[in-house]
Parts: structure tokens; sequence; C-alpha cells
């Protein structure tokens, strides 16, 4: 069984600066997904980014990027010019190959302050 | 256009009624899910349908039962429900099984159970 884990339960950053949510995985599969959902106080789960770990290149999408360390099993998540809006709980998800479900970590609960 | 839509948003039930959460995504997707995200937000797969037929059944008690009239709806049934049933459930959808499908979540729903 896959696992998820997330270090970090709360972070805080200032607008406009930079900041880096943490993420591990232990899997004894090769080609699978990775995923970063963000649930804000609406409590919508919006996805961020997702990588597939076939790929070398990290995706990024506009302000939002991931260090994908495969031999690592690391996926961390970095937020560039962080907005008000960022305020939000991050979950990091795995997806097997094989299977359909996603294996979620605890979440990082991220403020950003004025 | 609202892809994955729940209703209820809110939830609030005694303790052995019997309830039901209704799921419908307009994206055309084959695959639909329900996980639940507990008081410390953790969340964790129910049930999987592809095409109307059950995938996944994670350990989840037989007081729930999810049914699928059609590929485009998921619905979840609870009977006699319990002081632990309280948390927020959320309806997912995405294309197929194929590996590594996104899945898009609906707004959630909150269940109290008093």
């Amino acid at each position: 069984a896959q696992t998820v884990t997330q270090s970090q339960p709360e972070m805080s950053v200032q607008e406009a600066e930079t900041v880096t949510l943490s993420c591990t995985y232990d899997t004894s599969e090769n080609n699978y997904y990775l995923f970063w959902y963000k649930q804000p106080p609406s409590r919508q789960m919006i996805l961020v980014i997702r990588q597939e770990a076939y790929k070398q290149q990290n995706a990024t999408e506009n302000r939002f990027s991931v260090n994908f360390q495969k031999a690592a099993k690391s996926f961390s998540l970095k937020i560039s010019d962080s907005q008000l809006g960022d305020t939000a709980m991050y979950f990091c998800a795995f997806l097997g190959n094989a299977g359909n479900m996603l294996t979620f970590g605890g979440g990082t609960r991220l403020m950003v302050k004025p | 256009d609202t892809a994955v839509s729940q209703t209820p948003k809110y939830l609030v039930t005694q303790m052995g009624n019997d309830k039901s959460i209704k799921c419908e995504q307009n994206l055309g997707h084959d695959t639909m899910y329900w996980y639940k995200q507990d008081s410390k937000k953790f969340l964790k797969i129910m049930f999987s349908y592809n095409n109307k037929e059950l995938i996944i059944n994670e350990t989840v008690p037989n007081r729930f039962s999810p049914k699928s009239p059609d590929k485009a709806h998921l619905n979840l049934h609870i009977n006699s429900l319990e002081l632990g049933d309280s948390a927020v459930y959320f309806c997912a959808s995405s294309q197929d099984l194929a590996g590594g499908e996104t899945q898009y979540f609906g707004p959630g729903t909150r269940l109290l159970v008093l």
C-alpha cells in the first residue's frame, strides 16, 4: 500500500514571497502520478498541479511548480509570489498506474499574511 | 457550468436516521468516486464506480450503499447514521479507469450527525 506524508501541518508566508510545501511518498510502483490539491475555506478541492512519474521535467502551472525527486520519493510544491488567495489547506496525493484511488497526505495548512 | 455537483451541501440529522447525498457530473466521465474527509481533514476513498459498476469498496460499513443510476450520477445512501459518520463527503469523477486520469471533485457535503 502506498503512503503519503506531509511533514508540515502548518506554514505561513508573507504576501509576494515564495514558500515550499513538502511531500514524501512510499511506493513500489515505477509508473504513477502525483498531484497537489488546494482546499480553501470554501471546502472545494481544487487541482493545483499534476506530475507523471515517467517525466523527468518538473511540472509548472503559473506561480506553482514542483520539485519531483523520484529516487528520493519526494514531491514538493513551490508557490511563488504568494497571494492572499493562496491561503488554504494543500494536499499531496498519489495515484498508482494500476488503480484509480487517490491516496492523500495529511495536508498542510498555508496562511499567506499581508 | 458546474462540473461536479453535490446536493445537499449541508446535512444535519439525528442518529439512527437514513440520508442520501446526490452527485452529478457533466464532464462526460466514466468513473466516479466517493471520498470521506474526517474532522482532522484526512481524506480517504470510500467507493469508485466505472460505467455504473462498483470497482472499489474500501472497507466501508455496509450501512453505506452507493448507487449509480447512470454514469453521470453516483448517489450515496447511509442507513442508521452514527455520530462517527459526521464528516465531509466528496464526490469526484475522472475520464475513465486508464492510469493517471485526474480526478475532479465536487464541492463536498458536510454531514453532521447529532
